[in-house]
């Protein structure tokens, strides 16, 4: 069964930094692409981030390119968000999804976490 | 990385079909044959009800069915049961590991 814990959320004021955490298992972690998707109180889902099975491929949103960085140790079956000049917009709870599965193509998010909070505030 | 169009909320009474759709560009939904739907009950993680457009993952019920013409993709639930209550979000591929998801839809149910 496929199992994803995020980790790592908290209190931080602007300008801060943060790194979250997503244990994966129940499956073989390198074989698929991750994302991380966001959602601000009351608001809708904002994907964030996707890195590719192997690490090497990336992309971001437009609202935190350039300060956030996703990535991946393999052999920990970990997926890490470092987050940078936080700011009170990235406010919010922080999914942590798998890219397909066997029976679902890559292009899609069958399993999510339970999700990280995230406040920034001063 | 302008997010999909989503009617704010739709409502129906027990019994009825509702339609959400879902608007994007011809550089998401026009272009990808991967869009999927999502439903969130309150304080929960999304649940994944309709992927490449119109198939349905093994557990969720066929009264959800999804389609897409063009740039807008459409999720219609039937026999709409008080369990639907919920809020749903579609999402497009959009190219280079990059995903965009709509605006969001709350769904009543009279």
């Amino acid at each position: 069964e496929v199992h994803l814990v995020e980790s790592g959320g908290g209190f931080l004021q602007p300008g801060e930094s943060l790194r979250l955490s997503c244990a994966a298992s129940g499956f073989t972690f390198s074989s698929h692409a991750m994302s991380w998707v966001r959602q601000a109180p009351g608001k809708g889902l904002e994907w964030v981030s996707t890195i590719s099975g192997s690490g090497f491929g990336t992309n971001y949103a437009d609202s935190v390119k350039g300060r956030f960085t996703i990535s991946r140790d393999n052999s920990k079956n970990t997926l890490y968000l470092e987050m940078n000049s936080l700011r009170a917009e990235d406010t919010a709870v922080y999914y942590c999804a798998k890219c397909g599965d066997d029976d679902y193509p890559d292009y899609t998010f069958p399993y999510w976490g339970q999700g990280t909070l995230v406040t920034v505030s001063s | 990385q302008s997010a999909l169009t989503q009617p704010a909320s739709v409502s129906g009474s027990p019994g009825q079909s509702i339609t959400i759709s879902c608007t994007g560009t011809s550089s998401d939904v026009g272009n990808y044959d991967f869009v999927s739907w999502y439903q969130q009950h309150p304080g929960k993680a999304p649940k994944l009800m309709i992927y490449e457009g119109s198939k349905r993952p093994s557990g969720v019920s066929n009264r959800f069915s999804g389609s897409k013409s063009g740039n807008t993709a459409s999720l219609t639930i039937s026999g709409l049961q008080a369990e639907d209550e919920a809020d749903y979000y579609c999402c497009s591929y959009a190219g280079e590991y990059t995903y965009v998801f709509g605006t969001g839809t709350k769904v009543t149910v009279l």
